[in-house]
């Protein structure tokens, strides 16, 4: 089944400690993208990458690292996760980014 | 600054009537524009797209309408059912000047009344 799988689903946390949330697809897309969706604001973009080993800053990158090592996986990295990180993340995938994005079923983030 | 607005967060309509979803943005780069459907617990789904040399999509239902002079499109959903409550965010893209990210908007919530 064509899927894009995060883990984990739940996660809380406290202030400072680094965390990773994984996302991996199995459609052999070139395009990943990770997304926060806060009330009032919408989907907004943090990262996304083209391909292996090309990342690019979105509208909301600052506190977020990511990494495009192989084609399927594209983890969102928190150094030093602060409470305004708080929120419901989600990895999508494309062929490309006209292309309809397939989203992850999202991971809600506490950070106390 | 909000480049895709969804002016409306929630819109409720009676079981058979039509729908209609609306979203401006303020980007005139911006070339192709999709909408996305959400429910609860879930991961958006993509509903329909559209790309700027048309001016109207069809699939089923479903049908999006693009007013460029404006910068506005619309989501009609004919006859509206049930299962149409949710979430619907619009997207817009601009890879006509090399920019490959995805702006969303800030959603709207349908509540299809029985």
């Amino acid at each position: 089944e064509a899927q894009v799988t995060q883990n984990p689903r739940y996660l809380i946390t406290v202030t400072g400690k680094k965390l990773t949330v994984t996302c991996s697809q199995n459609m052999n897309h070139e395009y990943m993208s990770w997304y926060r969706q806060d009330p009032g604001l919408g989907l907004r973009q943090i990262y996304y990458s083209m391909n292996v080993e090309v990342t690019d800053k979105g509208d909301v990158p600052e506190g977020y690292k990511v990494s495009r090592k192989e084609k399927r996986n594209f983890p969102l990295i928190l150094e030093s996760p602060s409470p305004n990180q708080t929120s419901l993340y989600f990895c999508a995938s494309s062929v490309g980014v006209v292309e309809k994005l397939f989203f992850g079923s999202g991971t809600q983030l506490s950070v106390l | 600054d909000q480049q895709v607005k969804q002016n409306s967060p929630s819109l409720s309509v009676q079981e058979g009537r039509i729908s209609i979803l609306n979203c401006d943005y303020t980007n005139s780069m911006f070339d192709y524009f999709l909408w996305y459907k959400k429910y609860p617990a879930e991961g958006p789904t993509f509903l329909i797209s559209i790309s700027s040399i048309k001016d109207k999509n069809e699939d089923g239902r479903f049908t999006v309408f693009l007013n460029k002079s404006a910068k506005h499109l619309s989501l009609h959903i004919v006859p509206s059912q049930p299962g149409d409550s949710a979430v619907y965010f619009c997207a817009a893209s601009g890879l006509g000047f090399g920019n490959e990210k995805l702006t969303f908007g800030t959603g709207t919530r349908l509540t299809i009344i029985p």
